[in-house]
């Protein structure tokens, strides 16, 4: 089946620096992924959609040059967090419609820690 | 290999009647199981969730029970309501799900229809 993944799982960095995660579909092209962050109470928070060429689109209070998203090729999408503070410090996880249309692929998530 | 499976991709049920959503999972180390909804054009939500020690969580409506010999969940919905049609999301986490990383099923389409 359709397989994404996601890199790293899990990530300590500095405050100030920038942290890139990215997302791979294995198997399929995925010309549409989807950006997640989870909130208190494990609620996913969309941030933003990625188009494969194209520029991403961004969720209302989403910060387009604090979460830089690039979709280069249909298999892979990247999210980088720039000037990462400890506040961003959070699960996110990816998200593509499966190819065969009726699900969606998720990725295996990346618990970024800012310190 | 997929560790968290929902096999039907699709449900159909009539209003009043029960929903029923089934999950299964491979990692014995799973031991926080949630229950996410989707509208579309939206991210998804957390809905319910259970820890491995329990075996049932219910809230209104909805109850989640959990077989950790068959490592199998269901989510049932009763009464069903137009309302609750999206998809729905099992996920399951090794590390009580506030630590740890999130393994997400496919999603289950439910249609409720009136």
């Amino acid at each position: 089946g359709a397989v994404v993944s996601q890199h790293p799982s899990r990530v300590i960095c500095k405050s100030g620096t920038s942290v890139k995660i990215e997302c791979r579909s294995l198997d399929f092209q995925a010309t549409t992924m989807f950006w997640y962050r989870q909130f208190p109470k494990q609620s996913l928070m969309l941030m933003a959609t990625s188009n494969e060429g194209s520029k991403a689109t961004y969720e209302q209070g989403v910060e387009k040059d604090k979460f830089l998203i690039n979709h280069a090729s249909l298999t892979l999408s990247t999210l980088t967090v720039t000037s990462a503070h400890p506040e961003d410090s959070s699960f996110y996880i990816c998200s593509a419609p499966d190819r065969e249309g009726y699900g969606y692929t998720f990725g295996s998530g990346t618990r970024l820690t800012v310190v | 290999d997929q560790q968290v499976k929902q096999n039907s991709p699709s449900l159909s049920v009539q209003e009043g009647r029960i929903s029923i959503l089934n999950c299964d999972y491979t990692n014995s180390m799973f031991d926080y199981f949630l229950w996410y909804k989707k509208y579309p054009a939206e991210g998804p939500t957390f809905l319910i969730s259970i820890s491995s020690i329990k075996d049932k969580n219910e809230d209104g409506r909805f109850t989640v029970f959990l077989n950790k010999s068959a490592k199998h969940l269901s989510l049932h919905i009763v009464p069903s309501q137009p309302g609750d049609s999206a998809v729905y999301f099992c996920a399951a986490s090794d590390y009580g799900g506030s630590q740890g990383n999130l393994i997400f099923g496919k999603g289950t389409k439910l249609s409720v229809k009136p």
